[in-house]
C-alpha cells in the first residue's frame, strides 16, 4: 500500500528564514511520481512540483527547491527566504492512479 | 486558460438529505477526480472519471456516487447525508487518466459542505 508521512505538523518562521518540509513515502512500485501541493486559507490545492522516481537530480525553481533521495524514500521541499504569502498547508503526495496525500504541514511565516 | 471550477462553494444541508456537487475541469482535460478533506481523515480519494467512465474508486460507501458528462464536466452526489459527511470536497482535473502516473492533477477551490 502507498503511504506518505509528513512528520512535521506545524512550522513557524520569521520572514526571510528558510523552511524545509520533510516527506517520507512507502511504495512497492519501481516507477512512481511524487508531488508537492500548497493549500492557502482559501482552500484550493495549488500544484508546486512533480518528481519521478528515476530522476534523483535535485532542482531549484525560484525560491523552491527539493531534495529527492530514493535510498531513504524521502522527498523534502525547501522554501528559501520565506515570505508571509508562503503561509499555507503543504502536502506531499504519491501518485498511483490516485493521489495519496500526507497529513500536511502548516507553515506560518511571521513578518 | 480558466482553472477548475466547482459549484456551489458552500452548502448547508441537514441529515438525511442528498446533495449534488458540480465540477468543470480545465478545458481539454478529460479526467476528473474527487477528494474529500476532513480534519480527522485528511485528504481521501473518492473516485475518478475518464471519458464518462468511472476508472477508480476509493473506500467510501455507496451513498457517494458520481458521473461525468460528454463535455468532461462531472457531478458527485451524496445521498442520505450524515454528520460525518461535513467536509471540503475537492475536484481535480488532468489531461488524461491518473493511471498515467505522470499526470498532474489541478484542483478547484472546493465545495464546503456542512451537514446539520
Amino acid at each position: 500500500a502507498q503511504k506518505v508521512t509528513q512528520a512535521q505538523t506545524e512550522i513557524s518562521v520569521v520572514e526571510k528564514e528558510d523552511v524545509t518540509l520533510d516527506c517520507v513515502y512507502e511504495t512497492r512500485d519501481t516507477t512512481y511520481y511524487l508531488f508537492w501541493y500548497k493549500q492557502p486559507p482559501s482552500g484550493e490545492l495549488v500544484f508546486l512540483i512533480r518528481r519521478n522516481s528515476f530522476d534523483e537530480q535535485n532542482e531549484i525553481s525560484g525560491r523552491y527547491s527539493w531534495n529527492f533521495q530514493k535510498s531513504t524514500s524521502s522527498f523534502n521541499f525547501t522554501i528559501t527566504a520565506s515570505q508571509v504569502v508562503d503561509s499555507a498547508v503543504y502536502f506531499c503526495a504519491l501518485n498511483d492512479y490516485k493521489l495519496s496525500f500526507g497529513a500536511g504541514t502548516t507553515v506560518t511565516v511571521r513578518a | 486558460k480558466a482553472g477548475v471550477t466547482q459549484t456551489p462553494r458552500y452548502l448547508i444541508k441537514t441529515r438525511g438529505q442528498q446533495v449534488t456537487l458540480s465540477c468543470s475541469p480545465i478545458s481539454g482535460h478529460r479526467s476528473v477526480s474527487w477528494y474529500q478533506q476532513t480534519p480527522g481523515q485528511g485528504l481521501q480519494f473518492l473516485f475518478e472519471y475518464f471519458s464518462e467512465t468511472q476508472r477508480n474508486k476509493g473506500n467510501f460507501p455507496g451513498r457517494f456516487s458520481g458521473r461525468q458528462f460528454s463535455n468532461s464536466r462531472s457531478e458527485m452526489n451524496v445521498s442520505t447525508l450524515e454528520l460525518g459527511d461535513s467536509a471540503l470536497y475537492l475536484c481535480a482535473s488532468s489531461l488524461t487518466t491518473t493511471g498515467a502516473l505522470q499526470e498532474t492533477q489541478y484542483f478547484g477551490p472546493g465545495t464546503r459542505l456542512l451537514v446539520l
